[in-house]
């Protein structure tokens, strides 16, 4: 039983498109995260929600929206996409905010090719 | 965002042989974390220091802390081609959001 999944695990879509990555987690942890990967394989925080709550907005345009129904889930909306917007996303989450030692369990990704 | 430096960039050694591994920052973490990372993979945790000096082996790996808690470094002894794949270290220095290294990528062959 996968602990964190994201779908689609790869989506091709076309400039000026909308687009929405899900994510979902069972491990029953508070704080869910976004993460971008680039073509140097850099990993850079987007977002953080902890129990529902938007608690880290990183300098990340405005056209990246996430929405959390509640706090198993994470999902990220992107508008008008670009194609810079091209990277694998990774969705990962921690039992809560405050835990600075434990394990980030991290989704297998969703890989991003804007045309 | 604090950075954290990781050397180097790439490697590509033989089985058998040894590599280090360096992560460094100018300042100072609460705690780091060394994650390994698969081709159509997530991450996944290797390790966990937290105090200044601290030495843990994980099999053939070894990771050490700085004394000053602002660099780490993760030394393979005897490498073999499963060791292969990305190796990332991150740090949380105030907040709870893990800051990354920008990696090394790691190919043994046999």
């Amino acid at each position: 039983d996968t602990a964190v999944s994201q779908t689609p695990k790869y989506l091709v879509t076309q400039m000026g498109n909308d687009k929405s990555i899900k994510c979902e987690q069972n491990l029953g942890h508070d704080t869910m995260y976004w993460y971008k990967q680039d073509s140097k394989k850099f990993l850079k925080i987007m977002f953080s929600y902890n129990n529902k709550e938007l608690i880290i907005n990183e300098t990340v345009p405005n056209r990246f929206s996430p929405k959390s129904p509640d706090k198993a889930h994470l999902n990220l909306h992107i508008n008008s996409l670009e194609l810079g917007d091209s990277a694998v996303y990774f969705c990962a989450s921690t039992p809560h905010r405050t835990s600075m030692n434990t394990e980030a369990f991290f989704g297998q990704g969703t890989r991003l090719t804007v045309v | 965002t604090q950075l954290l430096e990781q050397s180097p960039q790439f490697l590509s050694i033989q089985e058998g042989e040894n590599l280090t591994v360096y992560c460094n920052s100018s300042s100072v973490f609460s705690s780091l974390q060394w994650y390994r990372q698969e081709p159509g993979e997530g991450p996944v945790l290797l390790v966990t220091v937290v105090t200044g000096g601290e030495v843990k082996k994980l099999k053939r790996l070894t990771f050490q802390f700085g004394d000053a808690r602002k660099d780490s470094s993760l030394h393979i002894t005897a490498a073999q081609p499963g060791d292969t794949g990305l190796y990332l270290c991150a740090g949380r220095f105030s907040g709870y959001a893990l800051n990354f290294g920008k990696g090394t990528s790691l190919l043994v062959t046999p």
